[in-house]
């Protein structure tokens, strides 16, 4: 059982190039999430998807897209990547929204935009 | 709106102390609240959850105790060892929502 698990580890982008950061579970778990964290900042949330097929915007959706065309898989993409994207992206999963239900985090991509 | 905040910002305190990590929050109408570790450079490590019906969770040595009413959670860390040294972050989720609400953490050394 991997968990969350997320690629790259690492990438440095030019202003304006594009990129979609990958992430999958095998937990079966029907609830999937994107958050950004900032130096010093808590983590806030960009997308979130309870189930294949349905995606909602959370805090900061500005500049990025996602699709979730499977239970496993939720990619998280930047189209035009600025300077202010720079940041660590995790991605976190759930079974449902119940209370007694965590959410369980990847390991991160970490994003410099140059 | 809720937010969360955690005091102090940084701790280091001697091995085998025990000692007791600070959360707090503006909303009272909480879903749960989950404390997670975080070691630099890594992901985010789930510790306890208390849902908002409990007062008190235990894990090993880590005692997370809620109390709504006053807006406060604590992480008590028992006979504290150097690989407790990481950063300790406190999100919460509101009733009817999706998202975890984080507070920016406290980064605990422990030192031998």
């Amino acid at each position: 059982n991997a968990g969350v698990t997320q690629t790259p580890k690492f990438r440095i982008l030019k202003i304006g190039q594009s990129m979609t950061l990958q992430c999958a579970q095998d937990m079966n778990h029907n609830y999937m999430y994107w958050y950004r964290q900032d130096p010093g900042m808590g983590l806030k949330l960009i997308y979130y998807s309870v189930g294949a097929g349905i995606t909602d915007k959370g805090e900061v959706p500005n500049g990025y897209n996602v699709s979730r065309s499977t239970t496993e898989d939720f990619p998280l993409r930047l189209e035009l990547a600025a300077p202010s994207q720079t940041s660590v992206y995790f991605c976190a999963s759930s079974y449902d929204r119940s209370s007694y239900n965590e959410q369980f985090f990847g390991p991160g991509t970490r994003l410099t935009v140059l | 709106k809720q937010e969360v905040t955690q005091i102090p910002a940084a701790l280091s305190v001697p091995e085998g102390e025990n000692l007791v990590l600070n959360c707090s929050f503006t909303d009272s109408a909480i879903y749960n609240l989950q404390w997670f570790r975080q070691d630099p450079g890594k992901g985010l490590t789930s510790l306890l959850l208390i849902q908002s019906s409990q007062r008190e969770q235990t894990s090993g040595r880590l005692n997370a105790s809620l109390d709504k009413s006053s807006g406060r959670s604590t992480l008590y860390i028992a006979a504290s060892q150097p690989g407790d040294s990481a950063t300790y972050l406190c999100a919460v989720r509101n009733q009817g929502a999706q998202k975890l609400v984080f507070g920016q953490g406290t980064r605990l050394t422990i030192n031998p």
